[in-house]
């Protein structure tokens, strides 16, 4: 079945540092591709999206693009900030109602 | 514009109880989704609906049951609680099911079941 695995955290950077959060998956057909955001507290919120294949997702510094040929979806960001300090979620959606969504991992940024 | 709001945000029950979690949102999206959150398996969908009066089985629908009799409100209930359902539960919203639209998610309600 449609699956997605991310990097387990915590992650805890320096400021200003560069971030990658590995994701990948599996799925059938072509997917929609999602990094959702968690701050404490709070609920998920959309991050960014790309929904076919080199597509690049962007928002806040936030870079990640759909990697077909390696099943992946990467989130990068070149210099992170305290503020970015939360859970971040890769999602897919192979195109129903389903979401599935990977464990989380969690960001820790230092001053 | 409120977004997605939950009631309660916060729970405590003893085994056996039941309880109504409350999901409104005011962006007339047609879907709504009831989610699970528990420690180092992400979210788990529990049951979710389609439009006003429909309902489906999520991926964990067991010892949970859903209503949707007005389009901007979505209820989960839990007719007997047990411990295993010590979670933080999050409703979902979207306009569009093809897998391309965005959820926009409530701020979760905690629920402890002793």
């Amino acid at each position: 079945g449609d699956s997605v695995t991310q990097m387990e955290g915590p992650v805890t950077l320096s400021e200003e540092a560069f971030l990658t959060i590995n994701c990948t998956y599996t799925a059938t057909g072509y997917p929609s591709l999602f990094w959702y955001v968690q701050y404490p507290g709070e609920g998920l919120q959309l991050l960014l999206k790309a929904t076919k294949a080199d597509d690049k997702g962007s928002n806040k510094g936030f870079e990640a693009t759909y990697r077909k040929e390696t099943t992946s979806f990467h989130l990068e960001k070149g210099s992170v900030q305290v503020s970015d300090s939360a859970v971040y979620f890769c999602a897919l959606s192979p195109g129903t109602y389903k979401y599935i969504f990977g464990t989380g991992t969690r960001l820790k940024v230092l001053a | 514009n409120a977004g997605v709001t939950q009631t309660p945000k916060f729970r405590v029950l003893k085994t056996g109880q039941s309880m109504t979690l409350l999901c409104a949102q005011d962006m007339n999206h047609e879907y709504m989704y009831w989610y699970r959150q528990d420690p180092g398996m992400g979210l788990r969908l529990i049951h979710y609906s389609v439009g006003e009066g429909t309902t489906a089985k999520g991926e964990v629908p067991d010892g949970y049951n859903v209503s949707r009799l007005k389009k901007q409100n979505f209820l989960l209930g839990l007719e007997s609680a047990a411990p295993s359902q010590t979670s933080v539960y999050f409703c979902a919203s979207s306009y569009l099911v093809i897998g391309t639209d965005t959820q926009y998610f409530g701020p979760g309600t905690r629920l402890t079941v002793l």
